[in-house]
């Protein structure tokens, strides 16, 4: 595709609903990253995914939040019993995954969350 | 740790002013810096990294290690420089980026 798509754009759930938000990343593109963006926090780093390695989940807030990747493509971040502290907008990254300097991340345009 | 500070939420220049966003770093290793933007309805982009040493948009930012610090400049801002800027540091041989809170520069007519 031409770019990383998120779906969907926009989520308004009840507190304590369980939410699936999607990331389809650029074709090619080995490493994708998770991350919230909210007023105040910036950007934090969620979940990030190399290739066939072991995801890197050091930035998961609480064990409420998972993600996968299936077949080393598209995404699926979880949050279960969502809470209103949720409330953000979560945003999708590939890139081509290489250890060289200067990798850069290609965004997705997010999916706004809102918990009520 | 691995820490991005950001300091200002907010810069308001007025057009043709210079400006200056500050970023400072913690790491203790050989850190790898970044700016990204956010124009308004648009996603996040590269606009600038250190390695580079290159102007973009007439923005420039030099690591100064001594001061751990990146800080983007531009001689005379533009109103279209009006944007949501991140800096961001790259760790290890991965292409995690730890990123700050943002600064929101607004440039006024």
């Amino acid at each position: 595709g031409a770019g990383v798509s998120q779906s969907p754009s926009n989520k308004v759930t009840e507190k304590g609903k369980d939410v699936e938000l999607r990331c389809d990343p650029i074709s090619g593109h080995t490493a994708l990253y998770w991350y919230r963006q909210s007023l105040g926090q910036g950007l934090e780093f969620l979940i990030y995914f190399q290739g066939n390695s072991a995801p890197d989940k050091s930035g998961l807030p609480s064990d409420r939040f998972s993600a996968e990747r299936t077949g080393g493509s598209v995404s699926t971040l979880t949050i279960q019993r969502t809470q209103q502290e949720d409330s953000a907008v979560y945003l999708c990254a590939s890139s081509g995954g290489g250890t060289a300097t200067n990798e850069k991340l290609f965004f997705g345009s997010g999916t706004q969350l809102s918990v009520l | 740790a691995q820490r991005v500070t950001q300091p200002e939420k907010l810069l308001s220049v007025f057009k043709g002013a210079p400006v200056e966003l500050k970023c400072n770093y913690s790491y203790s290793g050989s850190p790898e810096l970044f700016w990204y933007v956010q124009y308004s309805r648009q996603r996040l982009q590269l606009l600038l990294r250190h390695i580079s040493r290159e102007s973009i948009k007439g923005f420039t930012a030099d690591l100064n290690k001594g001061e751990t610090s990146f800080h983007l400049k531009k001689p005379f801002a533009q109103e279209e420089d009006s944007a949501m800027y991140y800096c961001a540091l790259r760790t290890g041989n991965t292409g995690k980026l730890i990123f700050g809170q943002g600064t929101t520069l607004q440039v006024k007519p």
